[in-house]
């Protein structure tokens, strides 16, 4: 059966600090991958999303980056976090386009909760 | 472009009144359509998708192409049902992103 690992589950980190997420996906190959901004009163917001390794579709401008070193691993990353970046990520993936097919459903992780101080 | 618009953020009815969740999108081509549910303290999940006509927990979504909508609705609903949820859209095009409304917090009262 396929998975996701999400971690850490919360992170604490100054202001001016690096980022690193890391999201990992089991049980399935070429999947689609996705990095969820979830802030309160603002819904669920699409940062990054990616079809296959190394490739990156950023949605909005924002002081974040994303990486796909290998096929089933998603990097959220900043090189300074600023305070405006506190907020609940949330990682996902979906049947990639090796399996096409309508109602392809996404799987989420638990999520990480980044309070930037 | 895509997009999806839920008009409401809070939404609050009583235990067996009927509820319905609105969801607006805009698409050029045909889209795919799903509801998602976050209840508290647990994962994003599935809750339905047009494709497959479902109903789930009492919920059924049908989508309506000439008002571009994608409304979720139950006749009678239950405490449990309180919950987040999130109206979402995937193009049709191979790889399309899934994009998701801002969501609508339902809370269903005694």
């Amino acid at each position: 059966s396929q998975t996701i690992h999400q971690w850490p589950a919360t992170l604490v980190q100054p202001v001016g600090s690096p980022l690193s997420l890391e999201c990992t996906v089991e049980g399935t190959s070429n999947p689609n991958l996705y990095w969820y901004r979830q802030a309160a009163g603002r819904g669920l917001q699409l940062l990054f999303y990616s079809v296959g390794i190394g490739q990156i579709s950023s949605e909005v401008p924002q002081n974040l980056s994303a990486s796909r070193p290998q096929d089933r691993q998603f990097i959220l990353s900043s090189k300074k976090l600023l305070l405006s970046d506190s907020g609940f990520y949330l990682c996902a993936w979906s049947v990639g386009r090796l399996r096409e097919g309508p109602g392809r459903k996404a799987f989420f992780g638990q999520g990480t909760r980044l309070t930037v101080v | 472009a895509q997009r999806v618009t839920q008009p409401e953020k809070l939404l609050s009815v009583f235990k067996g009144a009927p509820v319905e969740l609105k969801c607006n999108y805009s698409y050029s081509g045909s889209p795919e359509l799903f509801w998602y549910v976050q209840y508290s303290r647990q994962r994003l999940q599935l809750l339905l998708r047009h494709i497959s006509r479902e109903s789930i927990k009492g919920f059924t979504a049908d989508l309506n192409k000439g008002e571009t909508s994608f409304h979720l609705k139950k006749p009678f609903a239950q405490e449990e049902d309180s919950a987040m949820y999130y109206c979402a859209l995937r193009g049709e095009t191979s790889g399309s992103r899934l994009t998701f409304g801002e969501g609508t917090q339902l809370t269903v009262n005694p």
